[in-house]
């Protein structure tokens, strides 16, 4: 079984729909991001979370809103989605606070904003 | 602030020739630097990483990197491609005094039989 599980997979919506992506670890990690990707920009994080109580905004929280509600899941969501929200979702876990820790991906998830 | 810079964001090889990334960060100390591949349709995972014990990084796959302080580079090779390293892959520096990752544009690599 993966140790970091996104849900869905692939999400079609129209413009202004509520949406939530979800993502949930095994791995027992602290630490969980959520990042965007988008051709030629490569990964920006949206929001981190260093533990249930630690929420933080990253480089593009405007639009999004996040929730921890447990170590081991992470959601992500999209109040009144637009078009320009149209991109591949990742959610990322890592275990220390070392500045070379790995960060452990999930499979990512598609969304289309209509 | 930190940040990577990827050349080429396509990168085409024959099978068993060298492959070349480049990775040049900007940095005025030198950074925590990574290297991720993404295969297709799946998440990303750890190709190597820069932790300053040695300046040559060898990571999965036969991929290496090399550490150059005075070029702020860290390179991505691999003597010989095979089709399987067909990916995309992305450079990426830990900020200084922050505590995420900054990624690099990516590089799709492809590898002609």
């Amino acid at each position: 079984d993966a140790d970091v599980t996104q849900t869905p997979r692939n999400r079609i919506t129209k413009t202004g729909k509520r949406i939530m992506l979800e993502c949930s670890q095994t791995k027992g990690h602290d630490r969980m991001y959520w990042y965007r990707q988008d051709p030629g920009l490569g990964l920006r994080l949206i929001y981190y979370s260093f533990d249930v109580k630690d929420i933080n905004k990253g480089e593009i929280s405007d639009g999004y809103s996040v929730s921890r509600q447990a170590q081991a899941k992470f959601s992500l969501s999209l109040e009144s989605a637009i078009p320009n929200q149209t991109a591949l979702y990742f959610c990322a876990t890592s275990d220390t606070g070392f500045k070379q820790e790995t960060q452990y991906f999930g499979p990512g998830t598609r969304l289309l904003v209509l | 602030a930190q940040s990577v810079t990827q050349l080429g964001s396509h990168v085409s090889v024959s099978e068993g020739a060298l492959v070349l990334l480049r990775c040049n960060y900007s940095s005025s100390v030198p950074p925590y630097l990574f290297w991720y591949v993404q295969y297709p349709n799946q998440g990303l995972q750890l190709l190597l990483k820069y932790t300053s014990a040695a300046t040559l990084v060898k990571g999965i796959n036969g991929f290496e990197a090399e550490f150059k302080k005075s070029e702020t580079s860290f390179h991505l090779t691999k003597p010989s491609a095979h089709m399987s390293d067909a990916a995309e892959y992305f450079c990426a520096v830990r900020r200084t005094g922050a505590n995420n990752l900054f990624f690099g544009t990516g590089t799709r690599l492809t590898v002609i039989p």
